[in-house]
């Protein structure tokens, strides 16, 4: 299934770069989530977006930004990283929060090193 | 707030035979979702089944099916006929019907091994 794509498959940043995430999304989805999963760890909940507005930031440290330019693009810009922010970071998308039986539709992550 | 507990950290079938994922939650909520979710290799966290807390029946999908004990808040998978291609983290997964639904809390998963 290619209805969820993120780009880069694999980044390595050094711990003073800039870089960013992208997540696109041919569903028709109006909710948008970012995720990062750590080994041995539950997935975290990051961000989530419903119709390009952010509705939860779940304490996530300023030197993640996310942007929703419109209801298919989610970008998660990164500055001034930690080595353990190192991570695969997970995009999905849903339908939305008035169809919490519809499932999540995920893509299939970056995968993060910080050096 | 919700918690999902998957005790088996890594299991093993023999390819052709059945096993079961184990999941329990924590919720005070009486109305919500369920979820199983395979993460293969290539990383993409695909849905199995989901289940509705309301519906006393259980879910099945082709080989896939899942034993919900509401009372017990229990919600294991159960895979049979296993396939080479099960092989994968199997993440459980709990969302609210109402409130906070956009929150999907996940198990830390469990590591199935298929053995040819």
């Amino acid at each position: 299934e290619t209805g969820v794509t993120q780009t880069p498959r694999h980044l390595v940043m050094g711990m003073t770069n800039k870089k960013s995430l992208k997540c696109e999304q041919h569903l028709g989805h109006n909710a948008m989530y970012w995720y990062k999963q750590s080994a041995k760890k539950p997935l975290e909940l990051m961000f989530v977006y419903s119709l390009e507005e952010r509705v939860e930031n779940n304490s996530v440290p300023s030197r993640f930004s996310p942007e929703c330019p419109n209801s298919s693009h989610l970008f998660l810009h990164l500055h001034t990283l930690q080595p353990e922010d190192s991570a695969l970071y997970l995009c999905a998308s849903s339908q939305g929060f008035s169809s919490p039986y519809s499932p999540l539709h995920f893509g299939n992550g970056t995968r993060l090193t910080v050096t | 707030a919700q918690t999902v507990t998957q005790s088996q950290p890594e299991m093993s079938v023999q390819e052709a035979e059945t096993v079961t994922l184990s999941c329990t939650y924590d919720t005070s909520e009486s109305d919500y979702y369920l979820f199983w979710y395979k993460q293969p290799p290539s990383r993409q966290m695909i849905l199995v089944i989901r289940q509705e807390a309301y519906k006393q029946q259980n879910a099945t999908e082709n080989r896939f099916s899942v034993n919900f004990q509401k009372a017990a808040k229990s919600f294991s998978l159960k895979i049979s006929d296993s396939q080479l291609g099960d092989a994968a983290m199997y993440f459980c997964a709990y969302r609210n019907s109402g409130g906070s639904n956009y929150k999907l809390t996940f198990g830390k998963g469990t590591l199935l091994t298929v053995n040819p």
